[in-house]
């Protein structure tokens, strides 16, 4: 089963400041279709997790454009370019190309300092 | 707008069963592959099953096979998760999530379950 790593496991931010969270895989995500399925995730205190970003860059409708993802194979980033206070929670990523099974990286938490 | 909305969740002693459904909306439900996904107190996310447009292909990870059914009604707009044998390892709060293109867009907000005596 593909591994993800998240790093770091907890990121402190000030608001307005810029912070980048990494996702690291086991094994490549490049799906032969050409496509590479990792996703972005952010789960709020007391919600629900919800999609930030797929295909490794592309934002999901109503997501602000502060938000950017990049990365190929086996090395990915997310990127917050100015922290609002909403943005505090954890982010996930989650991996497709080799589902079943889908795999989660630990989480990165993010929280003001 | 499309909702999901878990149901069922509860209380149950080890060993003992327990059924989730899921209510769809705001979307076409026959169109999408759907998932089950669990998240323990305090910890990730670990996913639990998944289920074909048709109901015809299954799939779950080695913790719940076995023990987990997911099924769906599409007449209904419901997707459902029998689970049996339950381990104080599978308390957790699970979500329905939705698949578009493999990928999981769109989460209910969870329904408890709690395996203990």
């Amino acid at each position: 089963d593909v591994v993800l790593t998240q790093t770091p496991p907890t990121l402190s931010a000030t608001i307005g400041q810029s912070v980048s969270i990494s996702c690291r895989s086991s094994q490549s995500l490049l799906h032969s279709n050409g496509n590479t399925y990792l996703n972005w995730l952010l789960q709020r205190p007391g919600q629900p997790p919800q999609l930030l970003i797929y295909l490794v860059s592309r934002l999901e409708s109503g997501v602000p454009n502060r938000f950017s993802g990049s990365g190929s194979g086996t090395d990915f980033t997310l990127k917050i370019s100015g922290v609002e206070a909403e943005d505090l929670g954890v982010y996930y990523c989650v991996q497709s190309t080799h589902a079943p099974p889908w795999t989660f990286g630990g989480g990165t938490k993010l929280e003001l300092k | 707008e499309v909702q999901l909305v878990e149901s069922g969740g509860g209380l149950v002693q080890p060993g003992r069963s327990l059924k989730l459904s899921c209510a769809a909306s705001g979307f076409t439900f026959s169109n999408y592959y759907m998932a089950w996904v669990r998240q323990a107190p305090k910890k990730g996310l670990e996913w639990v099953a998944t289920i074909s447009t048709s109901g015809s292909r299954t799939y779950y990870p080695d913790s719940v096979k076995g023990r987990f059914t997911i099924s769906r009604d599409n007449a209904k707009s419901s997707l459902y998760l029998q689970m049996n044998s339950l381990k104080s390892e599978d308390t957790a709060t699970y979500y329905c999530a939705r698949l578009r293109n493999w990928d999981p867009d769109f989460w209910g907000p969870g329904t408890m379950v709690t395996v203990s005596s």
